[in-house]
């Protein structure tokens, strides 16, 4: 079976200071992993993807992730947050039939 | 210009009366999924169709129903048999089914809520 955890249900962070959030996923088959932002009463829009190559993963908004398949991790960061960037994020992994969703992580960013 | 289009934004119903979300789509994708959206829960597959006139059920499948006759349109049923509707549905696609690319476009959502 394949799942994905969030360990963050919540994350508050100050404007232009750096931010982690935490993805965990178990997979028997190839991996394939993604980061989707969702703005309130919005759909979601993806920010990044891992498929196969470099582990280090840079995305839009000036996000990044990086796979690591020996703790079963693709943790998105970034360096610097801005009000704006203050969102839901969701971690997903590709399954059997469709894309499997982490529970999210609300990123708070206060001024 | 190109993208899914779901309608109504909002619904409000009555309990026990069927409901159906409308999901268009003109990016010619091949396959397409409704979620169902929870707070705290993350997004939960309800039915999927990776083709014209097939789909599958999702996690979530009961109490709902769907019809995939044209490529572009995908419409969701919330059926009285649904114990508790009340939630965000997404509607998403993919050009061939996520098993092979993985990337979901998706709606702005519908917002249903059950008085």
């Amino acid at each position: 079976a394949q799942s994905v955890t969030q360990l963050d249900s919540q994350v508050p962070v100050f404007e232009e200071a750096p931010v982690e959030l935490r993805c965990n996923y178990s997979s028997s088959v190839s991996v394939y992993l993604f980061w989707y932002v969702q703005y309130p009463n919005q759909g979601l829009q993806l920010l990044l993807k891992y498929l196969s190559g470099s582990t280090l993963v840079k995305g839009i908004n000036g996000f990044e992730a990086e796979f690591n398949k020996s703790q079963t991790s693709f943790h998105l960061r970034k360096p610097s947050v801005h009000i704006s960037d203050t969102a839901e994020y969701f971690c997903a992994l590709v399954g059997r039939r469709a894309l499997t969703f982490g529970s999210g992580t609300r990123l708070q960013v206060q001024p | 210009d190109g993208g899914i289009t779901q309608s109504p934004k909002y619904l409000f119903r009555k309990e026990g009366q069927n409901v159906t979300l409308s999901c268009e789509q003109n990016l010619n994708h091949d396959a397409m999924y409704w979620y169902r959206q929870d707070p705290g829960q993350g997004l939960r597959l309800i039915y999927y169709s990776q083709i014209v006139n097939d789909f599958q059920k999702g996690d979530i499948a009961e109490g709902y129903s769907v019809s995939r006759e044209k490529k572009e349109s995908f419409p969701l049923t919330v059926t009285s048999a649904q114990k508790n509707p009340t939630a965000f549905y997404l509607c998403a696609s993919s050009p061939r089914p996520t098993a092979n690319t993985g990337e979901l476009f998706f709606g702005e959502g519908s917002r249903l809520t059950v008085l």
